[in-house]
């Protein structure tokens, strides 16, 4: 099992952080998927999950910011989150399941910067 | 949401040493706590899921325990390649939440 981040490093604060997730070795369509978050030297936040219909679940404290879309063609998923600021520094990470995570991508740095 | 709240922050060990984590749930998750394990510049890794389950691959000497309200991560004998910061993930209710974490550094 493969999990492949993929996205821009820089983003502008005020626009929109996009970024997939390719995953491979593994039936994409009968697992969740998730996205998670860990600000540098600090602690893990999940962002929300998808399945593969499209249904979604989201953190609250996130959820007016971020859209989770799926891709069952390409083995993708994508995270988009609006408005970002400085506190959305973080290395995200892609990863298997829905609230139990046994595969992770190898995370991508997302700076929030002008 | 549930908080999930791990102790000690930071412990220092020997090679040898068993060493004991604690994770503390705000309210019952039955046996719902999972186990990760990260090293610098790397994603975690699973280590022990529904609180005592080991993970295919994981050494032996890793065992957790627990049920509701209070669980353990035990490590029997510490070795070089533990070195790391451990977290606890309740996965009993959305949004699922993680411990703060407990780095585990050398004495």
């Amino acid at each position: 099992v493969q999990l492949q981040e993929s996205g821009p490093g820089l983003v502008k604060p005020s626009e929109t952080l996009s970024l997939s997730c390719t995953v491979s070795g593994v039936s994409f369509t009968i697992y969740y998927w998730s996205w998670i978050r860990q600000p540098p030297g600090k602690g893990l936040e999940w962002i929300g999950n998808i399945y593969h219909s499209g249904s979604t679940d989201y953190n609250p404290s996130l959820k007016s910011r971020v859209t989770i879309s799926v891709d069952t063609s390409k083995n993708q998923f994508s995270l988009k989150l609006t408005s970002v600021t400085a506190a959305d520094t973080a290395i995200y990470y892609c990863a298997k399941g829905g609230k139990n995570f046994d595969y992770w991508g190898q995370g991508t740095l997302v700076t929030v910067s002008s | 949401d549930i908080q999930m709240t791990q102790s000690p922050s930071s412990l220092s060990a020997s090679v040898g040493d068993r060493v004991t984590i604690t994770c503390r749930a705000s309210q019952g998750i039955r046996n719902d706590l999972v186990w990760y394990q990260q090293k610098p510049g790397k994603a975690p890794k699973r280590l022990i899921y529904t609180a005592s389950s080991l993970q295919s691959g994981v050494p032996s000497r890793f065992s957790g325990s627990g049920s509701g309200t209070e669980f353990t991560l035990t490590i029997s004998s510490l070795q070089p390649e533990d070195f790391a910061t451990y977290y606890c993930l309740q996965n009993n209710s959305s949004p699922p939440t993680f411990g703060q974490g407990t780095k585990v550094e050398v004495k």
